[in-house]
């Protein structure tokens, strides 16, 4: 457990609203990840951040942005939120020792 | 683009009873994760194998990494339905050293009878 939350933990929205998701961490990680989990899918990787301000697209980052301005807090905004974005979303922080990922306990996410 | 392809994908299996669930992957790497998740839940780290050869063990389960073979394996001991969960293999890319992008298997769902 390294200190993770993220809020909300559910949330509902209409096609074409912007939305934030927020990942808060305790541990001071550098290291932090968003990943999409869906059916048949298993995780796939959204956005990366390697530092404050130092953030990098993963395999899937169309139609998602994120920024990092302080070592906890490294948000998700979906830009219009379509019902392909529809998901479960998992943050996670990385151990600088052991490379061990750290995952909070999700947000689900349902575009109506 | 790396592949990652675990066996089974369901698993129903025997209290008591050993199995092994396969993870193979389609490029080199030398960092492998297994995690495991409950229904609703997030994912619990088990273990992370950051070389070839590394084998690591936590009470009935065991796992290990051969990178030649780009295989790992994640070994069941006499199984109890406290196992019954679905089990992720993720495959590390590394970038600068430490930034370890993960792709994830489907995972595999395991049922444990009585």
């Amino acid at each position: 457990d390294a200190g993770i939350t993220q809020s909300p933990r559910h949330k509902v929205t209409e096609t074409g609203t912007p939305v934030t998701l927020r990942c808060h961490q305790t541990e001071n990680h550098r290291y932090m990840y968003w990943y999409r989990q869906d059916p048949g899918h298993g995780l796939r990787l959204i956005h990366y951040s390697y530092g404050v301000k130092d953030t990098d697209k993963g395999e899937v980052s169309d139609g998602y942005s994120v920024s990092r301005s302080k070592t906890e807090d490294f948000l998700l905004t979906l830009e219009s939120a379509t019902s392909s974005q529809t998901s479960v979303y998992f943050c996670a922080t990385q151990s600088p020792s052991s490379y061990e990922q750290y995952f909070g306990p999700g947000t689900r996410l349902t575009v109506t | 683009e790396l592949k990652v392809e675990q066996n089974p994908l369901f698993l129903s299996m025997q209290e008591g009873k050993n199995y092994t669930i396969y993870c193979n992957y389609s490029t080199t790497s030398d960092r492998l994760y297994w995690y495991r998740q409950d229904p609703g839940k997030s994912l619990e780290s088990l273990f992370v194998l950051l070389s070839n050869g590394a084998v690591k063990q936590e009470g009935r389960l065991m796992a290990s990494l051969d990178t030649k073979a780009r295989l790992s394996t994640l070994h069941i001991t006499a199984a109890v339905h406290d196992l019954s969960a679905t089990y992720f293999c993720a495959v590390a890319l590394v970038y600068g050293g430490a930034t370890n992008k993960l792709i994830f298997g489907t995972g595999t769902l395991l049922a444990v009878q009585p």
